[in-house]
């Protein structure tokens, strides 16, 4: 199975910040990449998808990019409502597997 | 508006079983494939299941194969989860998600339901 690992697991930034979280996939998975967002207790939010396709709906300071076994997801310019977690999630021939999160916190 | 409600949880004891029901609405539901997904408190997500729009194709994560049965019911826009021999392990909150393969990712979430498995 690929595993999927993220960097950083939490991650301290203030409004305004440039964020990027990276994810690492154990082999290639070409683009078959998605970004989530997820607020405690509700379900997550898909966010980017094809490593680089903006949901619609989602803010554009958001962006994907990447290929191959590396992957990052950039918020421009963090806002108060960006503070969650968010996952990593590729897609490998009927195998799913998701990032172990990545927190990111109010500094 | 899609709309993925799901219910059914609840608490069992190791070893007892329990069925999930996820509800559809807003689209044409026989035409996506749907999954499960699931997330022990406190940890991350982890993939489940995944059933095909006609029922052809399943797959199940290797945690809960032999012991998880994924299903659908077109006519009721509906998707199931079969558990038995559940174990402590298996708590969790367990989402519906569709599958969009145009895009693979999961497009659409349900809020989730809560399965506990304690004595």
């Amino acid at each position: 199975d690929i595993q999927m690992t993220q960097s950083p697991s939490t991650l301290s930034a203030s409004v305004g910040d440039r964020v990027t979280i990276t994810c690492r996939a154990s082999q290639s998975i070409s683009g078959w990449l998605a970004w989530y967002q997820q607020k405690p207790g509700k379900a997550p939010k898909l966010l980017i998808y094809r490593a680089s396709s903006l949901e619609s709906g989602v803010p554009s300071r958001f962006s994907g990019s990447g290929s191959g076994t590396e992957f990052t997801l950039t918020i421009s310019s963090l806002q108060p409502d960006d503070f969650a977690t968010y996952y990593c999630q590729q897609y490998n021939r009927y195998s799913w597997t998701f990032g172990q999160g990545t927190k990111v916190e109010i500094k | 508006e899609v709309q993925l409600v799901e219910s059914g949880g609840g608490l069992v004891k190791p070893g007892g079983s329990l069925r999930l029901s996820c509800g559809a609405s807003g689209f044409t539901f026989s035409s996506y494939s749907m999954n499960w997904v699931r997330q022990a408190p406190g940890k991350g997500l982890e993939w489940v299941s995944y059933i095909s729009s006609s029922s052809s194709t399943i797959y199940y994560a290797d945690s809960v194969k032999g012991r998880f049965t994924i299903s659908r019911d077109n006519a009721k826009n509906s998707l199931y989860l079969q558990m038995s021999s559940l174990r402590a392990d298996d708590t969790a909150v367990y989402y519906c998600a569709r599958w969009s393969g145009s895009y693979s990712s999961f497009d659409y979430w349900g809020q989730g339901t809560l399965a506990t498995v304690s004595s």
